[in-house]
């Protein structure tokens, strides 16, 4: 099944610093990648996806932008605010065939924005 | 009202003993799943279902039943818990073709 590998944290950050957190993945072929996000004491929810290579999704002020040369897909926003404290997974799903199987996750990065 | 809803959100039990741990769903979403979370592990799959009648393992499913009662109900059962099934659990719920998942609240289990 498919992969994928992102930065560990936990990463601490100032508010307004700018955010980068690093996904790259493994696949056959090129299936949608995601990226969900984890606030306290909650579930996971869907922040943003991108369905082809190029293609660049974006929510909140976050972007990723699909990049099959080399196989990433990082996490990034310009000015960070206390409120975007969580925990960011990057996803894909676990077969390329499109049969919704199931997704596989990475391990999770813990922003930590401090005021 | 949440439209992945799982009961119960906090649960202590102890080793050995039988527990069951449901999601209730409003998306009309014939798929469903079980997830753990582990810190520093991510999420991983226990098991799937597309409809009632089909249902199948995922990653870690040893240790794990599940039971799709309706569409709209998902029940995951430690038949015996062990400590190291203290994790927390996630339901969650996609179209078919469509690998967008839409997550429950979670439960915090502890075995002791």
């Amino acid at each position: 099944g498919n992969s994928v590998t992102q930065m560990e944290g936990p990463v601490t950050l100032s508010e307004e610093a700018f955010l980068t957190i690093n996904c790259t993945y493994t696949a056959t072929g090129y299936p949608s990648l995601f990226w969900y996000v984890q606030y306290p004491g909650e579930g996971l929810q869907l922040l943003l996806k991108a369905t082809k290579a190029d293609d660049k999704g974006s929510n909140k002020g976050f972007e990723a932008t699909y990049r099959k040369e080399t196989t990433s897909f990082h996490l990034e926003k310009g000015s960070v605010q206390v409120s975007d404290s969580a925990v960011y997974f990057c996803a894909l799903p676990t077969y390329s065939g499109g049969g919704a199987d199931g997704l596989t996750f990475g391990k999770g990065t813990h922003l930590i924005i401090q005021p | 009202d949440a439209d992945v809803t799982q009961t119960p959100r906090n649960r202590i039990t102890k080793t050995g003993k039988r527990i069951m741990l449901e999601c209730s769903q409003t998306k009309g979403h014939d798929r469903m799943y079980w997830y753990r979370q582990d810190p520093g592990l991510g999420l991983r799959l226990i098991y799937y279902s597309f409809d009632v009648k089909d249902i199948n393992k995922g990653e870690i499913s040893d240790g794990y039943s599940v039971s799709r009662q309706a569409q709209a109900k998902f029940s995951l059962s430690l038949e015996s818990a062990i400590p190291n099934q203290t994790a927390l659990y996630f339901c969650a719920t996609s179209e078919p073709g469509k690998n967008i998942q839409y997550f429950g609240a979670g439960t915090r289990l502890s075995v002791l």
